[in-house]
C-alpha cells in the first residue's frame, strides 16, 4: 500500500522568507512523487514531479523538491515566498502497483507581509 | 496540457435528489478520474472512467450511488444519487495524458446538500 503524510496542515511565512512544506511517503516499490497546488476556487495544478533520475527537481513558480529515498521524503521548498504563493499544497504518490494517485491531506500556505 | 471544464460550478440540492456533473475536455484522453474533496480534507478517488469500459470504483464507492458515464474520449458525467448532507463536497474530474500520475484537473463542482 502507498500513503502520504504531510506534516503541518497550516504553514505561515513572511513574504521573502523560505518556504518549506514537508512530505513523507510510504511505498513498497519505487514511487513517482508529485506536488500539486490548489488556488482558491480552482482545481489542482501540477507544480513538479519526480519519476527517475535527478533527485532534485525544479517546478513552476520557483519551487523545487528533493527526493530522499533514505528518509522517504519529498519536501517542497522555495527560497523566497511571494504573496501569490498563498494556496493549498498537496503531495501525492503514484506506484504501478496501485495504479492511482494517492494524495496527502494538504498544507495551507499563508504568506504575510 | 488538457483544458477541462465542469458544469455546474456549484449547486445547492435537497436531500434525496440527484445531481449530474459534467466534465468536458478539449482533447481526446483515455484516462479520466473523478475525485471527492470534502471540506478541509484531501482528495479521495471515487472512480476511474475509461471510454468503452465500465468505470472502476474505489473501495467505499458504489455504482448505484455514483453512476458514471463515459460516452466518448472528451466527455464524462458523474451522478450523485439520493443525496444526503454527507455528500456535500467538491467533486473534481481529472485526466491523465501521456505521463502516469501527471493529471490535469477541472475547476471542481461545489455541492451543498440541505
Amino acid at each position: 500500500a502507498q500513503s502520504v503524510t504531510q506534516l503541518g496542515s497550516h504553514v505561515s511565512v513572511s513574504e521573502g522568507a523560505l518556504v518549506l512544506l514537508r512530505c513523507n511517503y510510504s511505498s513498497s516499490v519505487p514511487p513517482y512523487l508529485f506536488w500539486y497546488v490548489q488556488y482558491p476556487n480552482q482545481g489542482l495544478q501540477l507544480l513538479l514531479k519526480y519519476t527517475t533520475g535527478a533527485t532534485l527537481v525544479k517546478g513552476i513558480n520557483g519551487f523545487e523538491a528533493e527526493f530522499k529515498k533514505s528518509e522517504t521524503s519529498f519536501h517542497l521548498t522555495k527560497p523566497s515566498a511571494h504573496m501569490s504563493d498563498a494556496a493549498e499544497y498537496f503531495c501525492a504518490v503514484y506506484t504501478g502497483t496501485a495504479s492511482k494517485l494517492t494524495f496527502g491531506t494538504g498544507t495551507r500556505l499563508q504568506v504575510t507581509l | 496540457s488538457a483544458v477541462i471544464s465542469q458544469k455546474p460550478s456549484r449547486d445547492i440540492c435537497q436531500r434525496g435528489t440527484s445531481l449530474t456533473i459534467q466534465c468536458q475536455v478539449d482533447s481526446q484522453v483515455t484516462m479520466m478520474f473523478w475525485y471527492r474533496q470534502q471540506p478541509g480534507q484531501s482528495l479521495t478517488l471515487i472512480a476511474t472512467a475509461n471510454q468503452g469500459s465500465e468505470a472502476t470504483y474505489e473501495s467505499g464507492f458504489v455504482i448505484d450511488k455514483f453512476p458514471i458515464s463515459r460516452p466518448n474520449l472528451t466527455f464524462s458525467t458523474l451522478t450523485v444519487s439520493n443525496m444526503s448532507p454527507e455528500d456535500s463536497s467538491i467533486y473534481l474530474c481529472s485526466v491523465e495524458e501521456d505521463r502516469v500520475g501527471e493529471q490535469y484537473f477541472g475547476p471542481g463542482t461545489r455541492l451543498t446538500v440541505t
